[in-house]
């Protein structure tokens, strides 16, 4: 069984960094992009980027570019998203997710819990 | 980045109607559109793909259409599980975005 599992919440001060975890169960990490998504309180869903671990190629939504860090370890089959100065701004729940892809189509099919994140002085 | 534009961005409804939500996309994105429920404290769940795909345990009620910029997402009869918020999602070409969700409301 296809399973994301993603590390518990988070409370952090303005300013601290932070790395948060997803790590999948029931297929080969490797062979698949991971995704991240933003959703702030009462807020839509946000893309924010995605990851193929077997290369480690990387995709950034503009808004995200440069404000956080995508990365997997193919060691341990984990993918990550941090940060490396976390504002307020950054309070949301962050899910991954995986797409399958077909041909050039591709679509989330399996997601993690998700991991709320809290920033506040 | 495409921009995804859906309607309404909140509806109310009674069981047993038929509900359409639509998605603009700002250019052609084929048929490359997923959409997505989720409930209040939930992951998103996938619904449909490729525009009209029923992903595999979805209730045949849920239905997609469209390509090229317009799509559509029509659940008949609804059900009292399905008041939830819906997503529209292109995958058609990099950064993936949504649209800003539906919420299905209980009238």
């Amino acid at each position: 069984e296809v399973q994301l599992v993603q590390s518990g919440a988070e409370v952090k001060k303005p300013g601290e960094s932070l790395k948060i975890s997803c790590k999948p169960f029931g297929y080969s990490f490797t062979s698949y992009w991971v995704a991240w998504v933003r959703q702030r309180p009462g807020k839509g869903l946000e893309w924010m980027g995605i990851i193929y671990p077997g290369d480690s190629d990387i995709k950034y939504s503009p808004p995200f570019q440069g404000q956080v860090t995508i990365s997997a370890d193919k060691s341990i089959g984990t993918a990550y998203l941090q940060w490396s100065s976390l504002k307020v701004s950054d309070t949301a729940m962050y899910f991954c997710a995986r797409p399958r892809e077909v041909g050039t189509q591709a679509w989330l099919d399996y997601w993690g819990q998700g991991t709320r994140v809290t920033v506040s002085s | 980045a495409i921009q995804m534009t859906q309607s309404p961005s909140s509806l109310s409804a009674s069981v047993g109607d038929r509900v359409t939500i639509t998605c603009r996309a700002g250019q052609g994105i084929r048929n490359d559109l997923g959409w997505y429920q989720q409930k209040p404290g939930k992951a998103p769940k996938l619904l449909i793909y490729a525009a009209s795909s029923l992903q595999i345990g979805v209730p045949s009620r849920f239905s997609g259409s469209g390509s090229g910029t317009d799509f559509t997402l029509t659940i008949s009869n609804l059900q009292p599980e399905d008041f939830a918020t819906y997503y529209c999602l292109q995958d058609y070409t990099y950064p993936w975005t949504f649209g800003q969700g539906t919420k299905v409301e209980i009238k």
